[in-house]
């Protein structure tokens, strides 16, 4: 059973540009849901996909966007870059688009912006 | 606005101390998770706990579940380097399934 993998592991973007990252979820998993975390902070709720549609969104710009592919894979893009977006950004796996079973992390995005 | 918070924030302790982490809230929520995270690494799972009250043991940690379930603490017996982390508690964002709400965790490091 392969778990919930992220790529890049690392990125440095300047101010203003666009970004794209993207996050493989746990066989079995049908439901992928992000996190911004900053350095020493919890995670922060982006929004979660569930069979490829937003299915609920946290108190993020809309210039965080996403997407879910039939295979259940995700991306989260985000355009016009501020400095603040600098964070690690967390994938979940579940399955059912409820949280019951547990998430299944992914090691992160380290998002730097400069 | 449903909050966690969880303190204290930091904590370092020599191996064999005990400690206990808490994670409190104005809010009910229907269940809790505990999770523990590593320097570059994503949060994993250790417990969830569901009924008001609820113990639970996972070798030297133990979880409990306020009655209210407003609250939760972990406590860890003879803690050891390996303990050492980020631990975040978790609870369910109301009216909204299958998203979580975090805590703002609290820092282990156990000395040996």
């Amino acid at each position: 059973e392969t778990g919930v993998t992220q790529s890049p592991t690392h990125l440095i973007k300047t101010r203003g540009q666009q970004v794209t990252l993207r996050c493989s979820s746990q066989s079995g998993h049908n439901t992928v849901s992000w996190y911004q975390q900053a350095l020493g902070q919890g995670p922060q709720f982006i929004f979660q996909y569930y069979r490829e549609e937003e299915n609920g969104r946290g108190n993020f710009p809309p210039r965080f966007s996403g997407l879910q592919f039939p295979n259940y894979s995700s991306e989260l893009n985000v355009n016009a870059l501020e400095l603040d977006d600098s964070a690690l950004y967390l994938c979940a796996s579940s399955f059912g688009g409820g949280w019951n079973y547990g998430y299944t992390f992914g090691s992160g995005t380290r998002l730097t912006v400069v | 606005t449903q909050l966690l918070e969880q303190s204290p924030q930091f904590l370092s302790i020599q191996e064999g101390e005990n400690l206990t982490v808490y994670c409190n809230s104005s809010s009910v929520f229907s269940s809790l998770q505990w999770y523990r995270q590593e320097p570059g690494e994503g949060p994993v799972l250790l417990v969830t706990v569901v009924t008001g009250g609820e113990v639970k043991k996972l070798k030297r940690l133990t979880f409990q579940f306020g009655d209210a379930r407003k609250d939760s603490s972990l406590h860890i017996t003879a803690a050891q380097p390996g303990d050492t982390g980020l631990y975040l508690c978790a609870g369910p964002i109301r009216g909204n399934t299958g998203k979580l709400i975090f805590g703002q965790g609290t820092t282990l490091q156990v000395k040996p």
